[in-house]
This record gives structure tokens, C-alpha cells and sequence, in this order.
């Protein structure tokens, strides 16, 4: 089953934050963090397990709440280069599914 | 470098003919996946395999056919049994099953 994100989709003004969340219905092992720009292939952001600690990549962070199966990803100070489609991607703890979300639209106005 | 290579980037295929996209790693990743990704919409996975001569449908695996002959070659066959073969396909990689995945450059399919 397709984890849950939201916003759909965001606009910002460069240096403004922002959260995207992601969700899902089943007990989760993982969550994997990816960005898109357009026509691009996406690339890999973060990963975080269960159990594990919030994560940062620069001005980018993200956690994982075990109890609600969700995770968020933190976008401080936003660049123009952040602009892109944000997917979750979640495992579940089988081992078995891992699954893409739907995305999140970002984009960075001047 | 280290990587996963797709060709072509782009191909025109006429309707009724079946066309096969080329996904190499040199990365010695045991799982290699197929993502289609429409204008605007997710990745939706095709096929994806674990281990060599072994491989799994998707969620939209219906019109496609693989092949994991050798542990770094994962070619994708658009049948002509696919109704709307046009979109950006992905073919991805990842040392095993849920670790971090790593996406090639994409190969745009056309029909004409």
C-alpha cells in the first residue's frame, strides 16, 4: 500500500521553510527519502530506520516517529535548488514491500 | 565510475512492435528494479529482482518482461500487449532488497 504525503504540493519564497510528511497504514522498517527535478532521475536524499535518529543533510533533516508511522522531512532556509518533486519511499517491517509515495511539489520562487 | 547505465535515452517505437531498454550496474548490487513514471505522476514499479535468474512483478508488471541473467545486466521488453507503453522509464539498484536505491538517467519511450 502507497504511503500518504503531504502537502501535494508548496510554494515558496528563498529562505522560507518547509515539512513534508509521509505516512503509512502499516508498522514501517524504513523510510527513504528521494528528490526529482524535472526529467531528471531522483536522487537519494536520506534514509532513516527504526530506531533510529532524526537525520540532516544540510539544510535538509528529517525524522521518523515510529509510533505514528510517519516521517517529515525539514527544509530550512530554502534555496532555488530545492525546487524539485520530494518522494517517500517506506519499507515495511516484513522486509517485503517497499513502496514509492505519490510526491510532494516543491517549488523555490526568487 | 560507479553506476547504473541506461540506454537508449530516448526511442520511438511504432504500435505492435516490442522494444527492449538496456539497465547495466557496475555497482555489484544483488537487487535491480524498474520504475515507469508518467508526466506529473510517481514511480510505479514494474519488476524488480533480488538475486540473479530471479525477479518479481510489480504493481504494473502487465504489457513488460524481464530478464536477470547476470547480476549486473536487468533489460526491460515493452511488449506490444502494452496499451500505453509512452512514459520515462527507471531502472534502479540497490546492494539488496530496501537499502538505498539508486536510480539510472531514465530512457524516454515514445509511441508513434
Amino acid at each position: 500500500q502507497q504511503p500518504v504525503q503531504s502537502p501535494q504540493a508548496v510554494i515558496l519564497r528563498e529562505g522560507e521553510d518547509a515539512v513534508i510528511n509521509c505516512s503509512s497504514s502499516k508498522a514501517l522498517y524504513s523510510v527513504h527519502w528521494y528528490r526529482q527535478k524535472h526529467g531528471e532521475a531522483p536522487v537519494f536524499l536520506m534514509i532513516l530506520l527504526k530506531g533510529g535518529e532524526q537525520k540532516g543533510h544540510e539544510k535538509i533533516s528529517a525524522s521518523f516517529n515510529e509510533k505514528k508511522q510517519q516521517s517529515s522531512l525539514y527544509l530550512t532556509a530554502s534555496q532555488l535548488s530545492y525546487s524539485g518533486t520530494y518522494f517517500c519511499g517506506a519499507q515495511d517491517n516484513y522486509g517485503q514491500n517497499f513502496v514509492f509515495g505519490p510526491g510532494t511539489r516543491l517549488s523555490v520562487l526568487p | 565510475d560507479g553506476g547504473i547505465t541506461q540506454s537508449p535515452k530516448y526511442l520511438f517505437r511504432k504500435e505492435g512492435q516490442n522494444v527492449t531498454l538496456s539497465c547495466e550496474q557496475n555497482l555489484n548490487h544483488d537487487a535491480m528494479y524498474w520504475y515507469r513514471q508518467d508526466p506529473g505522476q510517481g514511480l510505479r514499479l514494474i519488476y524488480y529482482s533480488q538475486i540473479v535468474n530471479d525477479f518479481q512483478k510489480g504493481d504494473i508488471a502487465e504489457g513488460y518482461s524481464v530478464s536477470r541473467e547476470k547480476k549486473e545486466s536487468f533489460p526491460l521488453t515493452v511488449t506490444s500487449a502494452q496499451k500505453n507503453p509512452t512514459a520515462f522509464y527507471l531502472c534502479a539498484s540497490s546492494m539488496g532488497y530496501g537499502n538505498t536505491i539508486y536510480f539510472g538517467e531514465g530512457s524516454w519511450l515514445t509511441v508513434v
